[in-house]
């Protein structure tokens, strides 16, 4: 079975604080994605990577920055936490065109204070 | 650009009902539609596809129909279990090149009462 691991399931930080999120996958896939989801607004793409060392902006990138120095692990970044960056944080994977099974961490619950 | 639209929720629903949870959406191109289930605590998975007009995915005793004529890929059940309480929702990708993204819908809030 695919595999999508995130490095924390709750988080709390303080504002302004750097805040690192990982993410790996076990699977060898090519693409990783970074979403935020939140109530009545779904999941929003922040980044999106399709290869080591290469990242996308998606449709909601200010305040994040990514970093993929591995295939197997997408990083987001806090630079500087906000409290409306306080959301819960999934990553996927997929292997191939966008046709294909995207699969899901279980997420990461940020509380920014 | 490509959007896709979901019915209201929540939605609650006595075991063993008939379920019909609406999607439509506006894409340029020829999308592949899919609906994705989050079930408590966990991440999304995929529930069903389709990747043409007219294809009917269907997985888990659901299915959607991929109907062109009114841009829409609506999700069925036809008798629905407390096990099915979950979040869900539609999403569809136009085929633009290999780093092509997913759009989703909001998602709906599914609870089924014993």
């Amino acid at each position: 079975d695919v595999k999508v691991t995130q490095s924390s399931r709750y988080l709390v930080k303080r504002t302004g604080e750097k805040v690192f999120l990982e993410c790996v996958q076990d699977m060898d896939h090519e693409n990783m994605f970074w979403y935020r989801q939140d109530p009545g607004l779904g999941l929003r793409l922040i980044y999106f990577s399709y290869d080591v060392k290469m990242k996308e902006k998606g449709d909601i990138p200010e305040g994040y920055s990514v970093s993929r120095e591995k295939k197997e692990r997408f990083s987001l970044i806090l630079e500087s936490a906000s409290t409306n960056q306080t959301s819960m944080y999934l990553c996927a994977s997929r292997r191939g065109g966008p046709q294909e099974t995207q699969y899901f961490g279980p997420g990461t619950r940020l509380l920014v204070l | 650009g490509n959007s896709v639209t979901q019915m209201e929720g929540p939605v609650t629903l006595s075991e063993e009902a008939f379920l019909t949870i609406n999607c439509t959406y506006t894409a340029t191109g020829y999308p592949s539609l899919f609906w994705y289930v989050q079930y408590p605590g966990e991440g999304l998975q995929l529930l069903l596809k389709a990747t043409k007009a007219d294809d009917k995915g269907s997985n888990k005793g659901f299915e959607a129909t991929y109907r062109k004529e009114t841009t829409s890929f609506h999700l069925e059940k036809g008798s629905v279990q407390v096990s099915d309480s979950a979040v869900y929702f539609c999403a569809l990708t136009t085929v633009t090149g290999a780093n092509s993204k997913l759009t989703f819908g909001k998602g709906i809030t599914l609870s089924v009462r014993p």
